[in-house]
């Protein structure tokens, strides 16, 4: 079966530091892994998807099959930046398998 | 282009009773979903249409939960009897049907019950 985890509910950083939110996943097939971000009083979004290797806002994310693991990543963390931060599996059936979300706040 | 609406943005009831929730979502998405978290748990995979067919039903949690899409269009998830767990937030996400797979999922605002 598959499953999304993220081990940090509450991650904090100063301003200008870099950030890791860490994703680890389980699927037997060939895995679609997406972050989503859901800012203050905002709906959830797409940030990015591992097909598109794409950097957005500032933000990367590899996909580690040996490790299965789809960390998302900024060198410097902007205080606009805190937010809920949700990684996600997408299967065949095109249902999404979210992780339990972790909470970046960014200290001034 | 307007975005995926869900109405009510909230809803409080007592147990027993029954909740309509509605979702709107993007013009011309075939695809349409529903989503549910409970507090301090997962956002979780409700079911999956495909126009006005149900696609995938394997997240309902049971037979108190009715899904329709009449038409293809919007979509109500009626909850009746509605029970103290099914307090949460439910979300609705639509997507295109590029025929690629993995389209990317839109969502709404969510609507946040509170069975009391």
């Amino acid at each position: 079966a598959q499953r999304v985890t993220q081990p940090e509910k509450l991650l904090s950083v100063f301003k200008g530091a870099p950030v890791e939110l860490k994703c680890n996943y389980s699927y037997s097939g060939s895995p679609e892994l997406f972050w989503y971000v859901q800012y203050s009083r905002q709906r959830l979004q797409l940030l990015l998807r591992h097909i598109s290797r794409e950097s957005i806002k500032g933000f990367t994310a590899d996909l580690n099959k040996g490790e299965t693991s789809f960390h998302l990543k900024k060198p410097f963390a902007q205080e606009e930046d805190s937010a809920m931060y949700y990684c996600a599996l997408q299967t065949g059936a095109n249902n999404l398998f979210f992780g339990t979300g972790t909470r970046l706040t960014v200290i001034p | 282009e307007a975005g995926v609406t869900q109405f009510p943005s909230h809803s409080v009831i007592e147990k027993g009773q029954t909740v309509t929730l509605r979702c709107d979502p993007i013009s011309g998405h075939d695809n349409l979903y529903w989503y549910r978290r409970v507090m301090g748990k997962e956002i979780k995979f409700l079911l999956h249409f495909v126009k006005e067919s149900k696609q995938d039903e394997s997240g309902m949690p049971n037979n108190r939960f009715l899904a329709e899409r009449t038409g293809g269009t919007y979509s109500t998830l009626k909850v009746q009897p509605a029970e103290l767990e099914d307090s949460g937030v439910y979300f609705c996400a639509s997507s295109q049907d590029t025929g690629r797979g993995t389209d990317t999922q839109y969502f709404g605002p969510g609507t946040r019950l509170t069975v009391l």
